[in-house]
């Protein structure tokens, strides 16, 4: 997990309501993403973005939003559109290269509970 | 199109003893492959992978991995497991869906391992 962060650990919303998870990385990756796993379905990919000032949809964007105004930093908002938000949500990063070769490094994730 | 299967939910292996966790994949073109372990409550940590050259990659903590062409697999292993490697392991590929320069995953479901006592 070292090198990045996510907060908080443990998240707690009422329906409606939206919810911003944090993810800070300190390796100098220009590449970040973001996931949501569930329970005997893997990791499924929501976002990323391969630099600053860019992102793009994964495959379950729906009712997600993001935003990567630093190299560090690519929060992600869980909005009410979101019709099954309660997950375990993981952030990594990764060089960003033409190679596709380069692993990803997690974060602890976040796990969200909407009731 | 491209899928990574791991066709074990659950393995059970007993302490001291070689472990494999299988994992079967399909892709066009040339396959970068990739194992991770999944701590409870905790992110994934990189294994090891495959891009090219040898067959037999190694990598940590005494996993290694052996890429068959032929059989499209990528099986993880340790010739001797310890209670400590109890975790959920993941296998992923180079997700070729999206734009050049992507280092995106598409990741299995993952195979819990739990090494018995």
């Amino acid at each position: 997990d070292g090198g990045i962060t996510q907060s908080p650990k443990y998240l707690f919303r009422k329906e409606g309501q939206n919810v911003t998870l944090s993810c800070e990385q300190n390796l100098n990756h220009d590449a970040m993403y973001w996931y949501r796993q569930d329970p005997g379905q893997g990791l499924r990919l929501i976002y990323y973005s391969q630099i600053v000032n860019d992102f793009q949809k994964g495959d379950i964007a729906e009712g997600y939003s993001v935003s990567r105004e630093k190299k560090e930093s690519f929060p992600l908002t869980v909005t009410s559109a979101q019709k099954n938000p309660t997950a375990f949500y993981l952030c990594a990063s990764s060089i960003a290269g033409a190679g596709g070769f380069y692993e990803q490094y997690f974060g602890p994730g976040t796990r969200l509970t909407v009731t | 199109a491209q899928s990574v299967a791991q066709p074990e939910d659950q393995v059970n292996v007993a302490e001291g003893n070689p472990l494999t966790v299988k994992c079967t994949y399909s892709v066009s073109g040339n396959p970068y492959l990739f194992w991770y372990v999944q701590y409870p409550n905790r992110g994934l940590q990189f294994l090891l992978k495959y891009i090219t050259g040898d067959n037999l990659v190694k990598g940590s903590y005494g996993f290694e991995a052996e890429f068959n062409k032929s059989q499209t697999s990528f099986h993880l292993k340790k010739p001797s497991a310890l209670v400590s490697d109890s975790a959920l392991y993941f296998c992923a590929v180079r997700d070729r869906r999206r734009q050049t320069g992507a280092n995106n995953l598409f990741f299995g479901t993952g195979t819990r391992l739990t090494v018995i006592p």
